[in-house]
């Protein structure tokens, strides 16, 4: 049963507009959130991260607001520029409750900027 | 610089022929992990290691070992390696007292005929 689900594969959206991209979970011990972005031959970086104590954070044009009751989070790009095009993972972890530093990843999207 | 290395970042090997892939940090993170992407799955984990001499099952541990002797290394081994392992792997590292963010070798991909 996959925990972390990223349930759109694909996003494109015009370069100067919004990108949108969502991840919902379904384990109630998560704590933590976190989003990854990947560039083809690359591995993983960290782009943002938010608190399930908080329901937003921002990080220049990079936001990330979370709804706990709903237990769905999303990312928020503006304005998208082509050079954000990449695979976008979202990961969750229980960073709180005595569990170790594992994250759990979702599939990914890949977010298609278009100039 | 602060870096996660993999080695090789290429292998096309067959089926059943021994062979490991290293994995180093200079960040002296006592948390190690090996991830493999496949296609529509994402990253699922493979094993990881809180510090050293302390390793453990993830989500997709058969068909590898790990072992952590030092705490910069912590190499994956494939005994008997199938086309199923056919996969690119990564190798990550974060301090367990850290914020838990991750840092990411380059990958190697991994081709078994």
């Amino acid at each position: 049963d996959q925990q972390v689900k990223q349930n759109s594969p694909s996003l494109s959206v015009q370069e100067g507009r919004i990108s949108i991209l969502n991840c919902d979970y379904t384990n109630s011990m998560f704590d933590y959130f976190l989003w990854y972005k990947k560039y083809p031959a690359e591995g993983p970086t960290f782009l943002i991260s938010i608190s399930s104590i908080k329901d937003k954070n921002e990080d220049g044009r990079f936001t990330v607001f979370l709804n706990k009751s709903a237990k769905h989070l999303s990312l928020h790009i503006v304005p998208s520029q082509p050079g954000d095009s990449a695979v976008y993972f979202c990961a969750a972890s229980a960073r709180y409750t005595g569990a170790n530093s594992k994250l759990t990843f979702g599939k990914g999207i890949t977010l298609s900027v278009r100039p | 610089e602060a870096q996660v290395t993999q080695n090789p970042r290429y292998l096309i090997t067959v089926t059943g022929k021994k062979l490991t892939v290293t994995c180093s940090q200079n960040m002296n993170h006592e948390y190690m992990s090996w991830y493999r992407q496949d296609p529509g799955l994402g990253l699922r984990q493979i094993y990881y290691s809180m510090n050293v001499e302390v390793t453990d099952k993830g989500d997709v541990p058969e068909g590898y070992k790990v072992s952590r002797k030092e705490k910069r290394n912590f190499p994956l081994i494939l005994e008997s390696p199938s086309p199923n392992q056919t996969s690119l792997y990564f190798c990550a590292s974060t301090r367990t007292s850290g914020t838990g963010e991750q840092f990411f070798g380059p990958g190697t991909r991994l081709t078994v005929l």
